[in-house]
Parts: structure tokens; sequence; C-alpha cells
């Protein structure tokens, strides 16, 4: 079964300062996606990233960037100089292959979230 | 704005009702998930349907049930509510079922019951 697992449950930290949050999947597929996700207080949940298996560049955008490694299993996300307006919770995701069947069908696995409060 | 509206944004109701909780996708997606996220369990997958047919399921009740229509928007009933079904729901559309798409999620409807 896939899992996804963010081991911190909150972080809490001062304007300005650089963020990590960290992401831990297990999977059996060779072909396998990767998602962070952010809710913030008003909650709905919006897509920031997508990642595949097969594509280990680690990426910027602006304040945002991404640590995939495949060896380890892990897709760390980390906000640089963070601000109040980061302050939410952050899902790292993991998407299963497309199996027929019924049994799985490309639905994503979530971790329990990771809860980051910037104070000013 | 994901494009993926879910109605009513809240309802309150007591135990043993019945509600049922709408969702239209993004205009072009086939695919509609729905999602459980309650304090102490996170984000469960409930179900899944693909252009009107079921393809997926997750932890879903048997007390719960969904359906997606022919102009693709989906509801999700909920039945012989209990305490524990207080949640907020979120329904979530991608063009298809492939793993590379990520899902778009409406803002959610909070249930809760009483």
């Amino acid at each position: 079964a896939q899992k996804v697992t963010q081991a911190q449950t909150e972080i809490s930290v001062v304007e300005k300062e650089d963020v990590t949050l960290d992401c831990v999947y297990e999977t059996r597929d060779t072909t396998y996606y990767l998602f962070w996700y952010k809710q913030p207080p008003s909650g709905e949940l919006v897509f920031l990233i997508r990642r595949n298996s097969f594509d280990e560049q680690n990426e910027i955008s602006g304040r945002y960037s991404w640590n995939f490694q495949k060896s380890t299993s892990s897709f760390n996300f980390t906000i640089t100089a963070s601000q109040v307006v980061d302050s939410a919770v952050y899902f790292c995701a993991l998407s299963e292959a497309t199996r027929a069947g019924g049994t799985s069908y490309g639905k994503l696995t979530f971790g329990q979230g990771t809860i980051l409060t910037v104070h000013p | 704005d994901s494009g993926v509206t879910q109605t009513p944004k809240h309802l309150i109701t007591a135990t043993g009702q019945r509600v049922t909780l709408r969702c239209s996708p993004r205009s072009g997606d086939l695919s509609v998930y729905w999602y459980q996220q309650s304090l102490d369990q996170g984000l469960q997958f409930l179900i899944q349907y693909y252009n009107g047919e079921e393809r997926a399921k997750g932890n879903i009740l048997e007390r719960f049930s969904a359906q997606q229509f022919p102009d693709l928007h989906s509801e999700l009933n909920l039945s012989s509510l209990e305490l524990g079904d207080s949640a907020l729901y979120f329904c979530a559309s991608r063009p298809g079922g492939q793993q590379s798409s990520p899902l778009h999620f409406g803002n959610g409807t909070r249930l809760t019951v009483t």
C-alpha cells in the first residue's frame, strides 16, 4: 500500500526565516507522481507542485523550492524568507498508478499535513 | 479559483438525518473524487467516478453513497448521520484518471452533525 509520512506535525517560525517541510513516501510503483498542496486558514486545498518519479531535478519557484530524492524516498519543500501569508497546513501527496478493476484509479494518498505558523 | 464548485458551503444537521453534497467539476474534467477531512483521520479518499462510472472506492461507509450524473456533476449522499461524520468534505476533479494530473479541489462542504 502507498503511504506518505509528514513527520513534522507543527512548525513555528518567525517571518523571514527559511523553513523546510519534510515528506517521506512508500510505494511499489516504479512510476509515480508526488504533489504538494497548501490549505490556508480559509480551508481550500491549493495545488502547488507536481513531480514525477523519473525527474529528480530540483526546482525553484520564487520563494519556494522542492528537493526530490528517490534514493531516500523523500520530497521536501522549502520556503525561503517566510511570510505571514505562508501560514497554512501543507500536505504532501502521492498519486497511485492507474489500475483497472476499481482498486485504484489515480487517487492521491495524502500525508497527515504539517501546520506551518509564521509569526510577524 | 480551482473551477470546482461545491454546495452548500456549510451544513448543520442532526444525528440520524440524511444530507446531499453537490459537486460540479471543472469544465471538461471527467473524473470526480470525494475526500473527507477530519481532525483525527486527515484527508481520506472516499470514492471516485469517471464519466459516470464508479472507478475506485476508499474507506467509504455503507451509509454513504455517491453518483456522477450525465452532465458530470456528482453528489455525495450521507445517511443515518452520526456525530463522527462531522468533517470537511472535498470534491476534486481532473481530466481523466491519469496519475500525472493534479487533483483540483473545491472549497469543501463543512458538515456539522449535532
